[in-house]
């Protein structure tokens, strides 16, 4: 089955500890992306990846890193995770470029306490 | 101006009901626009893309005005499993993907 994975589904943590959400898609996609979506402000992007080692910002990648060593794989790293960091992330792919249709992933509930 | 505006709504309407949601955007060197939406707690599934010609699919008609920066989209006879959140997409060259906040549609028994 065609789909974007990710992992943990459900987070909690405190302050400080480093974390990584990982995501998988098996669809061969060069592109993928990183969101987080907050209540009154809708999905915002927080990094994509046009290929392999290929990475660039979106709208709002403070306080976020990410990395594209292999095709299937973007996950996202916190490396000091803090309160305003809350949030619902999604995950996602698509087939060359942004212009296509995006694949999300089930998204990842993040609490930093 | 926000890049890309939506009425929140709710928009509340009764079973087969037509309801029209529009979507402006900033930016007019935007190049392709989509319809997605999003069920509650749910990750955002595309709904369709939007062509300058304009386009149908079964009760869902997509239209986009290039001249007035805007897009729209049409549900007709309304079923109770449209309820869910619409998200307007817009993409330009060489900057993420923009989407709106989203248009909550509830269709009421």
């Amino acid at each position: 089955e065609a789909q974007v994975t990710q992992n943990p589904r459900y987070l909690i943590t405190v302050t400080g500890k480093k974390l990584t959400v990982t995501c998988s898609q098996n669809m061969n996609h060069e592109y993928m992306s990183w969101y987080r979506q907050d209540p009154g402000l809708g999905l915002r992007q927080i990094y994509y990846s046009m290929n392999v080692e290929v990475t660039d910002k979106g709208d709002v990648p403070e306080g976020y890193k990410v990395s594209r060593k292999e095709k299937r794989n973007f996950p996202l790293i916190l490396e000091s995770p803090s309160p305003n960091q809350t949030s619902l992330y999604f995950c996602a792919s698509s087939w060359g470029s942004s212009y296509n249709e995006q694949f999300f992933g089930p998204g990842t509930r993040l609490t930093v306490l | 101006r926000k890049e890309v505006e939506q009425d929140p709504g709710p928009f509340n309407v009764p079973e087969g009901a037509t309801v029209a949601f529009n979507c402006t955007y900033s930016n007019s060197a935007s190049q392709s626009f989509f319809w997605y939406r999003q069920d509650c707690r749910k990750e955002p599934k595309l709904l369709m893309s939007v062509y300058s010609s304009g386009n149908e699919d079964g009760r869902f008609t997509a239209q986009l005005n290039r001249a007035s920066q805007y897009i729209s989209l049409l549900i007709r006879d309304s079923k109770l499993s449209d309820s869910a959140t619409y998200l307007c997409v817009v993409n330009s060259r060489n900057t993420p993907l923009v989407f709106g906040k989203g248009t909550r549609l509830s269709v009421i028994a």
